[in-house]
């Protein structure tokens, strides 16, 4: 099953614009992740924020998570057309047996015009 | 380093015909992943192994779906009989030894295997 529900689902765009994307989840996480996936390609990993940091940065990424919401958003700055692809978080749950597990939200398909 | 590799990336059968997916993780990654991923939507795990032992298969049609970790290094990824819903992108990923290991546990993709049963 889905863990995280993200949205917009699509989100287009100009350069230089900045973008937003949500991401909630349902159950206690030890982890968030965020993951980009270009057409036709694997993810690769972007970002993670661990579950007692509120704020993280990295480049033009700055990613937030709200435990008490369930909820973590990520901002691109200064959007560039190559930021065009699917973006996904991903939740490592608190505690249980799935040793390093993910469960992956259903994504974000942005679009930054030239 | 090198990447984790899958081939092939491109694979089209007929239903109830069989198929196989290899997957060779980043050196040193004790645990590795596959996922199958639906077009415009997130990757659902299959199957999580640990070294060559099976951590989490909770997602695995296991009817015809099987997977198998020799020497906890390459994988490999069964279908048979195939059905027109398995078509979708199948991923391998790796990634350092669980929680406690110094990145936690970021996962590292292969570019996926895109199958289509027709």
């Amino acid at each position: 099953s889905q863990q995280g529900e993200e949205d917009p689902q699509a989100l287009s765009i100009q350069e230089g614009e900045n973008a937003t994307m949500n991401c909630s989840y349902k159950t206690s996480i030890n982890n968030l992740q965020w993951y980009r996936q270009n057409s036709g390609r694997g993810l690769v990993h972007l970002i993670l924020i661990r579950s007692n940091e509120r704020e993280k940065h990295s480049g033009r990424l700055r990613v937030t998570l709200d435990t008490s919401k369930k909820s973590s958003s990520l901002l691109i700055t200064a959007s560039r057309a190559a930021d065009t692809a699917s973006y996904f978080c991903a939740t490592a749950r608190a505690g249980g047996t799935s040793y390093g597990k993910l469960t992956f939200g259903q994504g974000t398909i942005l679009t930054v015009h030239p | 380093e090198a990447g984790v590799a899958q081939s092939p990336r491109y694979k089209i059968i007929e239903k109830r015909q069989s198929v196989a997916f290899w997957c060779n993780p980043i050196s040193g990654h004790a645990t590795l992943y596959w996922y199958q991923q639906i077009l415009g939507q997130g990757p659902k795990l299959l199957i999580q192994f640990q070294n060559n032992g099976v951590v989490d298969d909770s997602q695995l049609p296991k009817d015809r779906f099987s997977a198998e970790r020799l020497k906890g290094v390459d994988s490999t990824l069964k279908i048979q009989p195939a059905k027109l819903e398995d078509s979708a992108v199948y991923l391998c990923a790796s990634s350092r030894v669980g929680q406690g290991a110094p990145l936690g546990n970021i996962q590292y993709f292969g570019a996926g295997t895109r199958l289509s049963v027709l």
